[in-house]
Order: structure tokens, then C-alpha cells, then sequence
């Protein structure tokens, strides 16, 4: 099955830097990589995601980076905000299997 | 669409007691997915349906735990007996189609086993 390994576990940055996530997997059949954000006591919810068949996508302050040939995928948060502070999961889906494994999840923490 | 629906929000119940979870996917998603989510090992897939049928149940943690999906809007996963380190909190999740289209989760059901 699918391995979905995340770094790191923690992450603090102040406010206006960048934060990078990094994920990598293991099924090379994985064709879909969404980011979830989850903030403090609710649900996950999708972020941004990026499909195997482009290797960058962009959503404003949000990118994502796919290097399938390395089975790593990574989050780019720039210009970062205090709203930014949450635990952030990578997944990936499981080809034929139809689900997806989620990352062990980053705690960012923004300061201001 | 109100979104994906879980009752209840949170769950007190002493160890040996039955403990029923329910959730209403959102109109329309044909994939269901309960997952569990603790500190030690962040979010499991414990279950995943696709169109009512049990596709992959190889993260249900034991015979304790069972999930059905009677119709297209309505899924319980339940635990007999539970025990104190079933404490978590469940979400439930439905997808337009299966694990490589968003997922949508429910606000979750916080569960404690005293």
C-alpha cells in the first residue's frame, strides 16, 4: 500500500516568511496529491492540489510542487500569516485503490 | 448543501457500552471515507465505500469496529465494546468520486471512552 512520509513535524517562521512542507510516497501508480489544512479544533479541509500530470500549481500565497520521478511533493506558503498557523497534511491516492493515505501532518506555527 | 453531517459532535461513554457514529455524505458523492484521528498516530483511513459497498476495510483496528452504508445518505460506524483507547475523534469524509477528487469532511465526533 501507500507510505506517505512528512516533514517536519513542527514548523515556526515569523510572520512575512516563507514555510516549506515536504512529503514524499511510495506507490509510483499515485496520480492525485491534495494539501489539507487543519486549524485548531475543526476539520481538515483541502487547500490546494496538484495532479501527476503537472509539476507546479500556484493558488496566490499557496504553491505545490510534484517531482514524480523522486516520489516527492511539496507546499510552498509565502508571505506568511498568523492565520497561516495550523497543522497542514499531504496525501496521496493509492491508484487503483481509489484512497488516500494522508502525511503524519506539520504543525506551522506563525509567529508575529 | 449543508456539507457532510456527523452526530453526534461528542460522545461520553463508559468502556463496554456500544457507541454508534453517524454520518450524511454530501447529495451526489458516491465515496465514503471514516477516519480516525489521535495525537499518537495522527489521521487513519479506518474504511472507505464507493457507491454503498465496503471497498477497503483494512484499517478497522478490530472485530470491535464495524461500518455499514444502508443507502447513499447515511453511514454509522459502530464500536462494541469500546474501550478507552478507542477515545479520538472520527471524521467522516465523501468525495465525488473515490480518493482522487476532494475529500469533504465533517466537523467530527469526539469520542471518550471513560
Amino acid at each position: 500500500g501507500e507510505n506517505v512520509e512528512q516533514h517536519p513535524s513542527t514548523l515556526s517562521v515569523q510572520e512575512g516568511d516563507s514555510a516549506v512542507i515536504k512529503c514524499t510516497y511510495s506507490d509510483s501508480a499515485s496520480n492525485y496529491f491534495p494539501w489539507y489544512k487543519q486549524e485548531l479544533g475543526k476539520r481538515p479541509q483541502l487547500i490546494i492540489d496538484i495532479r501527476s500530470n503537472v509539476g507546479e500549481k500556484k493558488d496566490q500565497r499557496i504553491a505545490v510542487t510534484l517531482n514524480k520521478t523522486a516520489k516527492h511533493f511539496s507546499l510552498h506558503i509565502t508571505e506568511t500569516q498568523p492565520e497561516d498557523s495550523a497543522v497542514y497534511f499531504c496525501a496521496a491516492d493509492s491508484g487503483g485503490y481509489q484512497k488516500v493515505t494522508f502525511g503524519t501532518g506539520t504543525k506551522l506555527q506563525v509567529i508575529p | 448543501d449543508a456539507g457532510v453531517i456527523q452526530s453526534p459532535r461528542h460522545e461520553v461513554t463508559e468502556m463496554g457500552q456500544e457507541v454508534t457514529l453517524r454520518c450524511k455524505p454530501i447529495s451526489g458523492h458516491n465515496s465514503l471515507f471514516w477516519y480516525r484521528q489521535t495525537m499518537m498516530r495522527g489521521l487513519e483511513l479506518l474504511i472507505y465505500f464507493n457507491n454503498n459497498v465496503p471497498i477497503d476495510d483494512s484499517g478497522m483496528p478490530e472485530d470491535r469496529f464495524s461500518a455499514k452504508m444502508p443507502n447513499a445518505s447515511f453511514s454509522t460506524l459502530k464500536i462494541q465494546p469500546s474501550e478507552p483507547r478507542d477515545s479520538a475523534v472520527y471524521f467522516c469524509a465523501s468525495s465525488r468520486e473515490g480518493g482522487n477528487t476532494e475529500a469533504f469532511f465533517g466537523q467530527g465526533t469526539r469520542l471518550t471512552v471513560v
